[in-house]
């Protein structure tokens, strides 16, 4: 099956510097990548996600990328502000529709 | 729109006790999952319907765990009789929009504590 990786698990950054995490997949077959946002006490929320017919994609801070032949993809998110601190899961599924999902990385972003 | 609905938001039980949890999804969501996620880790499948039928049941402990989803729509899970490592948020979620039928919209989670 599918195994998904995620590094860093905890990540630090000051108020306006750039974070970056970075997911590999196993499975050449997944061609989904969605990345997931998750606060304290709440469900993951979706905040980007990928197609594997497309490189890289931007929605105003935040961008994912990709390299299918690498079988890796990032998540990175700029000009970081306090309300960002949360955990972030990457996720990889196939067109069965079944995720996979990282073990989680903690972004703690400092005032 | 309202969003997926899960109850209770917590569950406290001593071990050896049956549990229940409900999930309802986005409205005209045809497929629901629920996972399992533990301290510190990404949500695990546990089970995935297509309406009313669990197309992917691999990962759910049948011995202990059950899971309905009469006519398509709300699900309910069980476990019976619980055990002390099942304490974990159990997490629902539907997808089925027309142009993204794979995004997953989770719901809150039922936080399970066995004691």
């Amino acid at each position: 099956g599918e195994n998904v990786e995620q590094h860093p698990s905890t990540l630090s950054v000051q108020e306006g510097d750039s974070a970056v995490i970075k997911c590999t997949y196993s499975d050449s077959a997944s061609n989904y990548f969605p990345w997931y946002k998750q606060e304290l006490g709440k469900g993951p929320q979706l905040i980007i996600d990928i197609r594997s017919n497309v490189g890289e994609k931007k929605d105003q801070r935040i961008a994912v990328t990709l390299n299918k032949t690498a079988k890796h993809f990032s998540l990175h998110i700029t000009e970081t502000q306090p309300e960002d601190s949360a955990v972030y899961f990457c996720a990889a599924s196939g067109w069965e529709g079944k995720s996979t999902f990282g073990d989680g990385t903690t972004l703690t972003v400092k005032p | 729109e309202a969003g997926v609905v899960q109850s209770p938001r917590y569950k406290i039980i001593e071990k050896k006790q049956p549990v229940a949890f409900w999930c309802n999804p986005i409205s005209g969501h045809n497929t629901l999952y629920w996972y399992r996620q533990n301290l510190g880790q990404g949500p695990e499948l546990l089970i995935r319907y297509e309406n009313e039928e669990a197309v992917d049941d691999s990962q759910l402990p049948k011995d202990r765990f059950s899971a309905e989803r009469l006519k398509g729509v709300d699900s309910t899970l069980k476990i019976q009789p619980a055990e002390l490592g099942d304490s974990a948020v159990y997490l629902c979620a539907s997808s089925g929009e027309m142009m993204h039928q794979e995004t997953q919209y989770f719901g809150p989670g039922t936080r399970l504590l066995v004691l």
